[in-house]
């Protein structure tokens, strides 16, 4: 596997059901995101990890829940959504030099859908 | 509030043709201005970017055109092929933001044969 890699590709989950979303890089990266793609909105950055400590976190839901147990991984667990939680969710990584643009590599999103 | 005016939503050129993606911005901090292209299926990726002191960058067939005094920033695809036919997002970067990136609304480029 190369690059940035993410499980499932497609979810269909109840709004009482939980799930987990994950992602994992094989790029040597220590910063991983979780962004939420809407049509006809911008990419939202939800959720910014740096050396697998929290950095960022943009107001979301409790409902959503990261875990990030090593530079290499990260989750995005899901607990009682609302239908306007259907989205299609990136992961991406970069290096976090700070200072600097680090270029960050999207995995191919998990599209999912709430009933 | 949208940090990132970004115009077309939609877009269908000729191949051939020369496309034309246009963005705007109001935070004076920002100093980075990448480009990601996203085809169906995957996730954006980086195609060209640029920095405020510079006014043009081209790479291939992609050119960024920056105007820091209008405060908006341009893509133009010559030659479009049907292959470029994708997604593309302008975003912007503030070097005190971490690694915070503020994306436009992205602009869907249909290429025509």
């Amino acid at each position: 596997e190369t690059g940035v890699t993410q499980t499932p590709r497609h979810l269909v989950m109840g709004m009482t059901n939980k799930k987990s979303l994950k992602c994992e890089q094989h790029l040597g990266h220590n910063a991983m995101y979780w962004y939420k793609q809407s049509a006809k909105k911008p990419l939202e950055l939800m959720f910014v990890y740096s050396l697998e400590e929290r950095v960022e976190n943009n107001s979301v839901p409790s409902r959503f829940s990261p875990e990030c147990p090593n530079s290499s991984h990260l989750f995005l667990h899901l607990h009682t959504l609302q239908p306007e939680d259907s989205a299609l969710y990136l992961c991406a990584s970069s290096h976090a030099r700070s200072g600097s643009y680090n270029e960050q590599f999207f995995g191919p999103g998990t599209r999912l859908t709430v009933l | 509030q949208q940090q990132v005016k970004q115009s077309p939503q939609s877009l269908i050129v000729q191949k051939g043709g020369i496309s034309i993606i246009n963005c705007a911005y109001e935070n004076t901090a920002f100093d980075y201005f990448p480009w990601y292209q996203q085809f169906p299926g995957k996730g954006p990726a980086l195609l060209i970017a640029i920095r405020p002191d510079v006014s043009e960058k081209k790479e291939g067939r992609f050119t960024i055109s920056f105007n820091k005094s209008a405060k908006q920033f341009s893509l133009h695809i010559m030659d479009s092929q049907p292959g470029d036919s994708a997604t593309y997002f302008c975003a912007a970067w503030n070097s005190g933001g971490y690694q915070k990136v503020t994306f436009g609304i992205g602009t869907k480029l249909q290429v025509i044969p």
